[in-house]
């Protein structure tokens, strides 16, 4: 079936460290991912994308990693700051529908990453 | 340019009464789509378009209508409001090539009540 999901609901770090959020997603076929923050109040924003084609991305502080031998995805954060808390969900883009073209995201449930001072 | 916007920002409702929630993006983006978020759950997909005048069903798509006349807007309609429909109503656009959505730019939402 079609599931993405996270190894922790939570996850509290110190202020400086590196996070490390999981996901995992069960569908084989999938072959986009996206990694979204989501602030309190506000609607999701997208963090870093990656293809099936590659293994890793990296970006402003961020790093995604793709194993699709385990189909596990992973957001990494340097230097966490305190503006890195929120909510963060991975999102799997699959073929749905009738209409050609049709995708949709498949998000999982979230992580609430806090800092710590 | 304004992104995605939405309105209203908040939305309270008697159970039986029906609305429409607006969604407009000035991106000239062709995927629009429309999702619902409960609290400590991810987002789902309610109805989503491919451009306009064609629409398809998302994951939850029983009591709710949508349409698509033009590029920019995709109001998303409560035939009945229920209870089961409180929640926080996102809109979504993102550019479409082929297969892919690549990136979708959300709206900061609508948060509806039904009593």
């Amino acid at each position: 079936g079609e599931n993405v999901g996270l190894h922790l609901p939570t996850l509290s770090v110190q202020e400086g460290d590196n996070s490390i959020i999981n996901c995992a997603y069960s569908n084989s076929a999938s072959d986009y991912f996206i990694w979204y923050k989501q602030e309190s109040g506000k609607g999701p924003q997208f963090i870093i994308d990656i293809r099936s084609n590659m293994d890793k991305r990296q970006g402003q502080r961020v790093t995604v990693l793709l194993n699709k031998t385990v189909k596990h995805l992973s957001l990494q954060i340097a230097a966490t700051q305190p503006g890195d808390s929120a909510v963060y969900f991975c999102a799997e883009n699959i073929l749905w529908g009738l209409s050609e073209g049709a995708q949709k995201l498949v998000f999982g449930q979230g992580t609430r990453l806090t800092i710590n001072p | 340019n304004a992104g995605v916007t939405q309105t209203p920002k908040f939305q309270v409702l008697k159970t039986g009464q029906s609305m429409t929630l607006q969604c407009a993006q000035d991106m000239n983006h062709e995927y629009m789509s429309w999702y619902r978020q409960d609290p400590g759950m991810g987002l789902r997909l309610i109805h989503y378009s491919v451009g306009a005048g064609i629409t398809d069903q998302g994951e939850v798509p029983n009591g709710y209508n949508v349409s698509r006349s033009t590029t920019e807007d995709f109001p998303l309609r409560l035939l009945s409001a229920a209870p089961s429909q409180t929640s926080v109503y996102f809109c979504a656009s993102s550019y479409g090539q082929g297969r892919l959505i690549n990136e979708q730019f959300f709206g900061p939402g609508t948060r509806l009540t039904v009593l």
